[in-house]
């Protein structure tokens, strides 16, 4: 399967702690996109990478996030002293621009529980 | 800026019933628009999308969507419903990249679609 996995599928975490995800995109895709999911609601973009450029961050990401894309291929998503309020599904996406659409697929997600 | 607004956050339906989920959106330039789908604890999966070709996009599944750019509406349809369309179907929107109107999708709340025998 060549689809856009992410790592792990499960998290819970006690509030305060740190906690790291990751995400594989398709070999081919040169953007890669997080989302964030609260229940009840459509996922809200938080940052996205062409290559290993962070290109736009999101007001959603706050200063104890952190994303990284260092080789253009896999990324990790940071969250620093987790909070209640951080627990979610994160999802990571990914798209290989053509034209001028931004088709992008998605990995199963990340749940993440703060206690 | 760019926004989507999905009408009805549930929809009930009956097996071999017509499925119609609402979606109007804004948009300042070109809209691209999605619908995709997403199974309980799963991510999402796309359905279909408009790219500014024809105005009637047919995806899998049997869904299908009109863009009606003097309603702002991109509605999802499906003639008949089946038990396994039970799930939650997300509208978005996105900028022409050209224009640098941001490459993020932007989502709707979603619509649970729920089908009885």
């Amino acid at each position: 399967d060549t689809g856009v996995s992410q790592d792990p599928r499960h998290k819970i975490t006690k509030r305060g702690q740190n906690v790291t995800f990751r995400c594989d995109p398709i070999s081919e895709h040169n953007r890669l996109y997080w989302y964030r999911q609260t229940l009840g609601q459509g996922p809200e973009f938080l940052t996205y990478f062409q290559n290993e450029a962070q290109l736009e961050k999101s007001r959603l990401l706050s200063d104890r996030f952190s994303a990284e894309r260092p080789k253009g291929s896999f990324s990790t998503l940071e969250i620093q002293r987790t909070e209640q309020g951080d627990s979610a599904m994160y999802l990571c996406a990914s798209s290989l621009r053509t034209g001028g659409y931004n088709e992008q697929f998605f990995g199963p997600g990340t749940r993440l529980t703060v206690l | 800026a760019q926004s989507v607004t999905q009408l009805g956050s549930h929809v009930s339906v009956s097996e071999g019933a017509l499925v119609l989920l609402r979606c109007n959106y804004s948009s300042s330039v070109p809209p691209y628009l999605f619908w995709y789908v997403q199974y309980p604890n799963q991510g999402l999966q796309l359905l279909l999308k408009y790219t500014s070709a024809a105005t009637l996009v047919k995806g899998i599944n049997g869904f299908e969507a009109e863009f009606k750019k003097s309603e702002t509406s991109f509605h999802l349809t499906k003639p008949s419903a089946h038990m396994s369309d039970a799930a939650e179907y997300f509208c978005a929107v996105s900028g022409d990249l050209g224009n640098q109107a941001g490459t993020a999708l932007i989502f709707g709340k979603g619509t649970t679609l729920s089908v009885s025998s």
